[in-house]
């Protein structure tokens, strides 16, 4: 099975960089996605590692190190609209089920 | 290009009712996937299914609850007899056949058992 963990909440300044972090023990690993979900909305597709190292994607970027199962996202130059529930998932090794963490809301303030 | 589309967005239902909840993938996409989201909680997987099979169905309810992806028309996840603990966000997520690993989401079901 998997186990993943996140902070439950965060709270950040408009236009400082925050970092969310998550660890998971895993029988099987085949990437780390993350995911923002604004209340009452779809979850978005923000980034996917399988390999370890750092992604940037704009003002986000995912890091991944397998052999510590831990990841983290980063979010710079925080804007209002970021204020929302980030989730952690792992997906197995058959490429089908991927399980979730709870996510960690965030409140980006003025 | 439309999206994964799930109707209906709101369903109210007695405890003992049926509930049907329909996902239409992406264009092109041939797997799908149902989660539940429980107030406060993350997404739990349910449901991955292909057409006319499933995968892995390894977070589904042992009774109650079914799910079926037809050949032809959008896939329905199926739960019998609801009780008041069934009321959740159930969302579906597609995927490509080529790239499975990137899921798009519908809008969700937000299912209200009273």
């Amino acid at each position: 099975g998997q186990n993943i963990d996140q902070p439950t909440e965060m709270t950040a300044t408009e236009g400082a960089i925050v970092q969310i972090n998550c660890t998971y023990q895993t029988s099987g690993f085949n990437g780390l996605f993350w995911y923002q979900q604004h209340a009452g909305e779809a979850p978005t597709f923000l980034s996917y590692n399988v390999l370890d190292g750092l992604e940037e994607k704009g003002r986000f970027s995912s890091f991944l190190s397998r052999s510590k199962g831990y990841s983290y996202l980063l979010l710079k130059e925080l804007q209002m609209k970021d204020s929302a529930s980030y989730l952690c998932a792992v997906r197995d090794l058959n490429a089908g089920k991927s399980t979730f963490g709870d996510g960690t809301t965030l409140t980006v303030k003025p | 290009n439309a999206g994964v589309m799930q109707n209906p967005r709101h369903l109210v239902r007695r405890r003992g009712q049926e509930a049907r909840l329909r996902c239409s993938p992406m264009k092109g996409h041939s797997h799908v996937y149902w989660y539940r989201q429980l107030p406060e909680e993350g997404l739990k997987f349910m449901v991955y299914l292909q057409k006319e099979n499933i995968i892995d169905e390894s977070g589904m309810p042992k009774e109650r609850f079914s799910a079926e992806f037809p050949k032809e028309g959008p896939s329905i996840l199926r739960i019998q007899q609801v009780v008041r603990g069934d009321s959740a966000a159930y969302f579906c997520a597609s995927s490509p056949q080529t790239a499975s690993y990137e899921q798009y989401f519908g809008p969700g079901t937000r299912l209200t058992v009273t």
